[in-house]
């Protein structure tokens, strides 16, 4: 069964300090990962994709991680800011298929 | 450009009442879903369609009907409401239905089923 996990399920940091989100998929087979981010009250909105090739990919003060061998992948912020407090969700669409798997998210809760 | 639209963004329905929940693009994406978000659960794929008069089932179709007559519209029914369908709906399109797509989200749909 396709799955995607997420850790931790919620973080509370201080604005400024940096932050890093897992996320463990055992999709089959792998096709991409893609990472959102999802304002209370809103759709999430997509920040990256990783593909099998890639081992890191930055958007800012976000920088995402995939290793296709231990099926993991992380997303990195730096320098948190008030407005980064979200949840962020994890997706890895079985390859050929048109029926993607999300993880549950991890709450991020940025304090001044 | 609107992008994904839904309509409304609140319901509330009593236990066997139907309704429909509205979903629009302009993007002239030929890919649209249907999403529902429960508390500590994932989003889950309701229906998909990967262009005009073509709908298909994704993980929890029961109590739900789509259907997809023009590329910008894509309605979601809910035929006799019930309590489990209490939830957030999203709806979603994409350029096309390839797994490599951006999926952009509308803003939900809050329903409560009393």
């Amino acid at each position: 069964k396709n799955q995607v996990e997420q850790s931790p399920q919620s973080l509370i940091i201080l604005e400024g300090k940096n932050c890093t989100l897992q996320c463990n998929y055992t999709v089959s087979p792998f096709s991409n990962l893609r990472w959102y981010k999802q304002d209370t009250g809103r759709g999430p909105v997509s920040l990256t994709i990783m593909t099998f090739s890639e081992n890191t990919k930055s958007n800012g003060r976000y920088t995402a991680t995939l290793d296709a061998d231990t099926k993991q992948s992380s997303l990195h912020i730096t320098a948190s800011q008030l407005s980064d407090s979200a949840s962020y969700i994890c997706v890895a669409p079985q390859g050929g298929s048109y029926i993607p798997t999300f993880g549950r998210g991890t709450s991020l809760i940025v304090h001044p | 450009n609107a992008g994904v639209t839904q309509t409304p963004k609140f319901q509330v329905l009593k236990t066997g009442q139907s309704m429909t929940l509205q979903c629009a693009q302009d993007m002239n994406h030929e890919y649209m879903s249907w999403y529902r978000q429960d508390p500590g659960m994932g989003l889950r794929l309701i229906h998909y369609s990967v262009g005009a008069g073509i709908t298909d089932q994704g993980e929890v179709p029961n109590g739900y009907n789509v259907s997809r007559s023009t590329t910008e519209d894509f309605p979601l029914r809910l035929l006799s409401a019930a309590p489990s369908q209490t939830s957030v709906y999203f709806c979603a399109s994409s350029q096309t239905g390839a797994e490599y797509n951006e999926q952009f989200f509308g803003p939900g749909t809050r329903l409560t089923v009393l």
